[in-house]
């Protein structure tokens, strides 16, 4: 079935460090990617997404590139501020089996300190 | 932006006791889901549906009912709450028919329900 590995389980950084989060997909076809971020005492939210090969989704600073020859759609961020720490999940969407669920990696925790 | 309410916030219980969360989305999607999120495993789907009287199963639906009884609620319902079961639970709704929102998931704030 389709599936999402996200590589990193945990990233400690500074302020204005470089940020890159691995997302690596199994799917057949074109489904959609998403980057969801999830802060303290809430629920995920969308930080982007992206349908097409090649297409750059990007939010907040935070961007990825949709790679279907590599199978990837890592998530990165040129300078990370203290307000970026939270859990980032990368997820897909589950065309195969037309459902409208979304399958999601394990997630990322990012931790920025000042 | 769609809107997703969540109840209670929190929930305590025993083991063997009887449990509804509750979930209320006010953007008329069709599609809602139940997922349960815990250290090591992510988000992993429990129950979703399609609309009011639809139910299909998720991944994790072990030990969990659901029943959809209108366009806007979902409810998850543990008839026999085990430990196990202890967990932040998240319902989310999305659209899933077509458009620019398509396929996206929007989530409440959770539930954090507790079995002693």
């Amino acid at each position: 079935g389709d599936s999402v590995t996200q590589t990193e389980g945990q990233v400690a950084l500074s302020e204005e460090d470089f940020l890159t989060i691995h997302c690596n997909y199994s799917a057949s076809g074109y489904p959609t990617l998403f980057w969801y971020v999830q802060y303290p005492g809430e629920g995920p939210q969308l930080l982007f997404r992206a349908s097409r090969d090649k297409e750059k989704g990007s939010s907040r600073g935070f961007e990825a590139t949709y790679d279907k020859g590599t199978t990837s759609f890592h998530l990165r961020k040129a300078s990370v501020q203290e307000s970026d720490s939270a859990v980032y999940y990368c997820a897909l969407s589950d065309r195969a089996g037309n459902t409208g669920k979304l399958i999601f990696g394990l997630g990322t925790t990012l931790q920025v300190q000042p | 932006e769609a809107a997703v309410t969540q109840s209670p916030r929190n929930k305590v219980t025993v083991t063997g006791g009887n449990v509804t969360l509750s979930c209320r989305q006010t953007n008329s999607h069709n599609y809602m889901y139940w997922y349960r999120q815990d250290t090591g495993h992510g988000l992993r789907l429990i129950h979703y549906s399609y609309g009011a009287g639809n139910l299909q199963i998720g991944d994790v639906p072990d030990g969990y009912k659901a029943t959809r009884t209108t366009q806007e609620d979902f409810f998850l319902l543990l008839e026999l709450a085990s430990p196990s079961q202890t967990s932040l639970y998240f319902c989310a709704s999305s659209d899933a028919l077509g458009g620019v929102s398509a396929e996206t998931l929007y989530f409440g704030s959770g539930t954090r329900l507790t079995v002693l």
